[in-house]
């Protein structure tokens, strides 16, 4: 599995926009890029997943560069309520486990 | 939302002693996974279990762990012989598909062993 590289942690305030990027050099052609989010004392909670490009959802975007060796999560306006720890990881789209590094810990304040 | 339900949220148990963390997983999956997560560490694989035997697990998952899906609906792990670094969050998670990501996580099992 392609090895992931986040910030440990990030802070922001509440209504703006927060960008976490991962840098996965060694990502595979058939990698696929993902996103989990893990509020204390809970299991983790799928946000996105992408290829290559763009991907959007209610929740968040995802950018990923032509050489997908680096991805982005953008949070927009962000809640006290999202602060949590933001994992990115890497790997083929079936399997049977999933390999999370050390997350970005994500602080919202007022 | 559909969720997955794990019971207890909290075990204590004395070394030595044996116990049983139980999950329901979303009704309509396939694949059931286990995690634990020591406090302030990472997040890692235990086991995945498709069509009653095991799929894949990795080194933690030694001799002193089982799991079973002993009925339709539960799917449950087991420690043997509880030893203190067994003491972590336990997650259940569960897929519709083989696809490695879109997992559903349960709230998890703190288990604490004295």
């Amino acid at each position: 599995l392609a090895k992931t590289t986040q910030p440990i942690s990030m802070d922001s305030y509440e209504g703006q926009e927060v960008n976490i990027t991962c840098s996965h050099n060694n990502i595979a052609t058939n990698d696929y890029i993902t996103w989990y989010q893990q509020f204390p004392s809970q299991g983790p909670r799928f946000i996105i997943q992408g290829y290559k490009t763009k991907v959007t959802n209610e929740v968040a975007s995802l950018f990923i560069p032509a050489d997908r060796k680096s991805s982005t999560l953008s949070l927009p306006r962000v809640s006290l309520s999202d602060t949590a720890v933001y994992y990115c990881l890497v790997g083929p789209y079936a399997g049977n486990m999933l390999t999370f590094g050390g997350g970005t810990r994500l602080m919202v304040k007022p | 939302e559909p969720e997955v339900t794990q019971t207890p949220s909290h075990q204590v148990t004395q070394m030595g002693q044996e116990v049983i963390l139980r999950c329901v997983p979303i009704s309509n999956h396939l694949y059931f996974y286990w995690y634990r997560q020591i406090l302030g560490q990472k997040v890692e694989f235990l086991v995945s279990f498709y069509n009653n035997e095991i799929s894949e697990k990795s080194e933690i998952f030694d001799d002193q762990f089982s799991v079973e899906r002993p009925d339709g609906s539960n799917f449950t792990l087991k420690i043997r012989s509880t030893k203190l670094e067994d003491s972590a969050m336990y997650f259940c998670a569960s897929s519709e598909e083989q696809n490695n990501y879109g997992y559903t996580f349960g709230s998890g099992t703190r288990l604490t062993v004295v």
